[in-house]
């Protein structure tokens, strides 16, 4: 078991250019979800998805876009890079709410994105 | 509204002394999840608390969840070298997690 893994670790953008953050989990999970880590901010959700076929918006979805095509792959889109999304993504997995189980969920190791 | 409010931000401590984070809501909590994320790494779950009162341990933490469910606390008693990092409580609500601002322990040998 992989867990979750994102490619790629590091990224350098100019304004404007567009890109794509890959996330992978091999646990078969229905949730994924992405978040952005800034300084002294915590992790703030930024889409999410139940499964394949569904994604929604968490709390700063602007700027970006998701699809959810396999249960095993999410990708996040930056349409339009823009300097205020230098930041650090992770991607997480865990399996769909199911009463009485814990809702752990399991962090990739990050992408690490700069925007000049 | 959904943020979970952390304090303290930072917190420096000499190894063996005791450390505890709070975490506090406005609002009642269905559960609270605790994080700890090592410096350039990436979140790690550590528990859930669901109930009313919960105290659960794990070694040298203890987590306890509010008898109102609206705040959570994480002690570490004789802290370690290991134990530095910043550790998240989040709260879970309709699919979304809604994480806290973290407190960063250093531990000094």
């Amino acid at each position: 078991n992989a867990g979750v893994t994102q490619t790629p670790k590091f990224q350098v953008l100019k304004t404007g250019q567009s890109m794509t953050l890959q996330c992978a989990q091999d646990m078969n999970h229905e949730y994924m979800s992405w978040y952005r880590q800034d300084p002294g901010m915590g992790l703030r959700l930024i889409h999410y998805s139940v499964g394949a076929g569904i994604t929604d918006q968490g709390e700063v979805p602007n700027g970006y876009n998701v699809s959810r095509s396999t249960t095993e792959d999410f990708p996040l889109r930056l349409l339009s890079a823009a300097p205020s999304q230098t930041s650090v993504y992770f991607c997480a997995s865990r399996r769909q709410r199911v009463a009485g189980v814990t809702d752990t969920q399991y962090f990739g190791p990050g992408t690490r994105l700069t925007v000049l | 509204g959904q943020q979970v409010m952390q304090i303290p931000q930072y917190q420096h401590v000499q190894e063996g002394e005791d450390f505890t984070t709070y975490c506090n809501s406005s609002t009642t909590l269905s559960n609270i999840q605790w994080y700890k994320q090592r410096p350039g790494g990436h979140p790690v779950f550590l528990i859930q608390l669901v109930k009313s009162g919960e105290v659960k341990k794990q070694k040298r933490l203890t987590f306890q969840f509010g008898e109102a469910k609206k705040n959570s606390s994480l002690h570490i008693t004789a802290t370690q070298t290991t134990d530095v990092g910043t550790y998240f409580c989040a709260r879970y609500n309709f699919n979304k997690f809604y994480f806290g601002s973290g407190t960063k322990l250093n531990v000094k040998p």
